[in-house]
């Protein structure tokens, strides 16, 4: 089945310390967002790939930088994470073009920070 | 910027029950929305969307929502709850961004709970 998938779903960090979560896609989804969503809270858009375009949002923290290599794969780096950075990471995708604006998201990396 | 209101962070039903879960959407032009469900430590899975073909519109799982311009609501219904239904709902607009692709804004998430 085509999907979207984020690995790993539970990452341990100290605080300062690097670290990259990792999305990959089946769909051939031509966009690519990072959701960042904390507890009890609505997921909010970090940054999005149009294609190899990137597009950061106005308020998303100079921490936090992606990389997307080829269509399949994109990479959430956080440089220094620190203690509010914990949070639930979630990948989406979608198809420009076929006028739904449906994204597809995958499980989620929960990023705690000790 | 469009924005949505999800009224009642916790709805509370018994099993059977007629499930209620209200949304209302701020928008200067025809919106495109959408519910999400979110399981616990899960991803969102869509349950339905609003694209201005239909007013109502039937989702997974027995859910549908209908589109009323004169309320700027769109409200999640479900006529007889079950306990797999216990979820988070997220309600969520959709803006075009610049550079392509659109950006999904959500409401703050209603908690439903399912009793016996």
């Amino acid at each position: 089945d085509a999907m979207v998938i984020q690995n790993p779903r539970y990452q341990v960090t100290q605080f300062g310390k690097p670290v990259t979560l990792s999305c990959s896609q089946t769909l051939n989804h031509n966009v690519m967002y990072w959701y960042q969503q904390k507890s009890s809270q609505a997921p909010k858009l970090l940054f999005h790939y149009y294609d190899k375009d990137f597009n950061n949002e106005a308020d998303t923290p100079d921490n936090f930088q992606s990389r997307r290599p080829n269509t399949s794969f994109c990479f959430l780096d956080i440089r220094s994470p620190g203690l509010g950075d914990a949070a639930m990471y979630l990948c989406a995708t979608s198809r420009e073009g076929t006028g739904t604006n449906e994204q597809f998201f995958g499980p989620g990396t929960r990023l705690t920070v000790l | 910027a469009q924005s949505v209101t999800q009224l009642g962070s916790h709805v509370s039903v018994s099993e059977g029950a007629l499930v209620l879960l209200r949304c209302n959407y701020s928008s200067s032009v025809p919106p495109y929305l959408f519910w999400y469900v979110q399981y616990p430590n899960q991803g969102l899975q869509l349950l339905l969307k609003y694209t201005s073909a239909a007013t109502l519109v039937k989702g997974i799982n027995g859910f549908e929502a209908e589109f009323k311009k004169s309320e700027t609501s769109f409200h999640l219904t479900k006529p007889s709850a079950h306990m797999s239904d216990a979820a988070e709902y997220f309600c969520a607009v959709s803006d075009i961004l610049t550079g392509g692709g659109n950006k999904l804004t959500f409401g703050t998430g209603t908690q439903l709970k399912v009793e016996l």
